[in-house]
């Protein structure tokens, strides 16, 4: 069974950082792209970024170029995404989802960020 | 990079059928067969029900079926049952900027 746990969410101020995890399970980990998906309260999902197999390619949505990083440890079957200079509206619930080719078919069950003071 | 267009709300009695459009453009909807739709419930997380335009994951009814035409995707829910009601987003794959995903603005179904 697929499983995909996050951890890593809480309360920080703008201007801060915050390190994500996801913990995979289920199936051959370095064989698949992984991608992260957040949803702002009673917003729609917004892809955020997204990351080869071996890591040697890695995709961002416009508004966190240059303050977020992808990245995944094949070894420990995991995921990380690295938020730098956060803002108000990066306030969501962040999903790690296996993204196998064009589409997410499993999803964790996500982790709330709140940037607020 | 901006939303796919879907209609806010869409509902329908038990057993009727329904359709819930999504219109991007030809950098997204049109250009690629790489539409996919997902249910979410309150509090869940979203779970795929449609890939690749009209292909269904193993597990996923086949009361749920998909197509497009132009820059326009749509879910059909036929047969429909209370445990429906829920939002539904579509996604596409996109080369406006870099190649990325852009999500679509939602669709409340509502079981009469």
């Amino acid at each position: 069974e697929v499983q995909l746990v996050e951890s890593g969410g809480g309360l920080v101020q703008p201007g801060g950082s915050l390190r994500l995890s996801c913990a995979a399970s289920g199936f051959t980990f370095s064989a698949s792209w992984m991608g992260w998906v957040r949803q702002a309260p009673g917003k729609g999902p917004e892809w955020v970024a997204n990351i080869k197999e071996d890591g040697s390619l890695k995709y961002y949505v416009d508004s966190v170029k240059g303050r977020f990083t992808i990245s995944r440890d094949n070894a420990k079957n995991s995921l990380h995404l690295e938020m730098n200079s956060l803002r108000a509206e990066d306030t969501a619930v962040y999903y790690c989802a296996k993204h196998p080719n064009t589409y997410f078919d499993y999803w964790g069950q996500g982790t709330l960020v709140t940037v607020s003071s | 990079q901006s939303a796919l267009t879907q209609p806010a709300s869409v509902s329908g009695s038990p057993g009727q059928s329904i359709t819930i459009s999504c219109t991007g453009t030809s950098s997204d909807v049109g250009g690629y067969n790489y539409v996919s739709w997902y249910q979410q419930h309150p509090g869940k997380a979203p779970k795929l029900m449609i890939y690749d335009v009209s292909n269904r994951p193993s597990g996923v009814s086949n009361r749920f079926s998909g197509s497009k035409s132009g820059n326009t995707a749509s879910l059909t829910i036929s047969g429909l049952q209370a445990e429906d009601e829920a939002d539904y987003y579509c996604t596409s794959y996109s080369t406006s900027s870099t190649p990325s995903y852009v999500f679509g603005t939602g669709t409340k179904v509502t079981v009469l």
